[in-house]
């Protein structure tokens, strides 16, 4: 089953932060972040695994909840080089198969 | 990091002829690869789990007859879309997962193809 994600749009004025939100009916072995902009391929951002943890990259960190079988992504001090949609993706046997959430368009104004 | 290709990057065809998508993995071997198709403004939906040495797995509501999935090597995979119609286009995505712990996924650039 897809995951859901919340909300579906985030407009942001440049420095500003934001939470992306990615909740699963299914027990998860890891959840995947992926941030596209358009026209092209995803790109990945980072993987968390069952077990509850967090990880940051930059000003981009994600936190895994596997009780709650949720996962969000936050932005701190947006750029404008965020802007686009971003995804989570979903694996729930570590097979290597993900299911995408429907994704949550972000855009950071100057 | 790992490489993903895929070609052509984008096709035009007419109405009842067949489209082959290829996806190789550059720097590494991938005995699973996934295809993707995207939507305008929708999300990545899985058509098919392609598997070498074996037949691919498909998805519920695609047709395996209408995309032919061949997983030639360990890094190559072809996607053909047979008898191809307008609402077949779409943006064709492959990945590759490699194992490094968890699958890492790793996904091709894409394939924009457009039916008339």
């Amino acid at each position: 089953q897809q995951p859901v994600q919340s909300p579906q749009a985030v407009i942001l004025r440049e420095g500003e932060d934001a939470v992306i939100n990615c909740s699963s009916s299914k027990a998860l072995y890891s959840v995947h972040w992926y941030r596209q902009k358009h026209g092209e391929a995803p790109v990945f951002l980072m993987i968390l695994l069952k077990g509850g943890e967090q990880k940051g990259h930059e000003k981009i960190s994600a936190s895994f909840n596997e009780k709650k079988q949720q996962s969000s992504l936050y932005l701190t001090a947006s750029q404008l080089s965020y802007s686009g949609t971003y995804f989570c993706g979903t694996d729930s046997g570590n097979t290597g198969k993900l299911i995408f959430g429907q994704g949550t368009t972000l855009q950071v104004k100057p | 990091g790992a490489v993903v290709s895929q070609h052509p990057s984008w096709v035009i065809c007419k109405s009842g002829t067949s489209v082959k998508i290829e996806c190789r993995s550059l720097d590494f071997q991938a005995t699973t690869m996934f295809w993707y198709r995207q939507f305008p403004k929708q999300s990545l939906m899985l058509m098919a789990t392609s598997n070498e040495g074996s037949k691919a797995t498909y998805e519920q509501g695609v047709e395996k007859d209408k995309f032919l999935i061949n997983h030639a090597s360990l890094t190559l995979s072809t996607l053909t879309v047979t008898s191809a119609h307008p609402e077949d286009s779409s943006f064709y995505i492959c990945s590759a997962p490699r194992l490094a712990g968890t699958y890492e996924q790793y996904f091709g650039p894409g394939t924009r193809l457009t039916v008339t």
